[in-house]
């Protein structure tokens, strides 16, 4: 079984200021690591996604995180932050085995951007 | 392509009526999972379906819910005798294989 840990519900940060959003899993089996971006009232977009290979992986809007598999940690970050980087990010876990392709999410991490 | 598309986007019903969901995938995508999103929590997974199949529906309360994906036509998401704690938003994904999910916009949900 999967589970996924974001342990911070909101994040306040100013514009232009660099934001990390912390995400932790835990898994029997190997994984593949996701992280949603969520804008009110819509549907979830992907922002990049670790399967294999590179730890360090970039996304779109500027988004990268880093598997860190001693850590059992999948952070966001961004280096500069815009007032459009506004919404809720949701971590999610996807197992290797059996027959489902089932996401496992996080709670969710409300990013407020401030002027 | 139109991506994954759910209508209707916003569904009221009063309590006991019934809800219908419907989710048409994205083109060449055979896989769909429904997904619920209650207030102020992430989205927990329902079920998964192949065409005309079943393939995991664990997370499927065990009364009034049942979902279908039929060889033509939309994946359907149905709840019967609804409740207010029914309401939610809805969320269906699409992928060709056992990776890359699209998800659609959502449906909410409310029951008054």
């Amino acid at each position: 079984a999967q589970s996924v840990t974001q342990l911070d519900s909101q994040v306040p940060v100013f514009e232009e200021a660099p934001v990390e959003l912390r995400c932790n899993y835990s898994s029997s089996v190997s994984v593949y690591l996701f992280w949603y971006v969520q804008y009110p009232n819509q549907g979830l977009q992907l922002l990049l996604k670790y399967l294999s290979g590179s730890t360090l992986v970039k996304g779109i809007n500027g988004f990268e995180a880093e598997f860190n598999k001693s850590q059992t940690s999948f952070h966001l970050r961004k280096p500069s932050v815009h007032i459009s980087d506004t919404a809720e990010y949701f971590c999610a876990v996807s197992g290797f085995s059996g027959a489902t392709n089932k996401l496992i999410f996080g709670t969710g991490t409300l990013l407020a951007v401030q002027p | 392509n139109a991506g994954v598309m759910q209508n209707p986007r916003h569904l009221v019903r009063r309590r006991g009526q019934e809800a219908r969901l419907r989710c048409s995938p994205m083109k060449g995508h055979s896989h769909v999972y429904w997904y619920r999103q209650l207030p102020e929590e992430g989205l927990k997974f329902m079920v998964y379906l192949q065409k005309e199949n079943i393939i995991d529906e664990s997370g499927m309360p065990k009364e009034r819910f049942s979902a279908e994906f039929p060889k033509e036509g939309p994946s359907i998401l149905r709840i019967q005798q609804v409740v207010r704690g029914d309401s939610a938003a809805y969320f269906c994904a699409s992928s060709p294989d056992r990776g890359g999910y699209t998800f659609g916009s959502g449906t909410r949900l409310t029951v008054v």
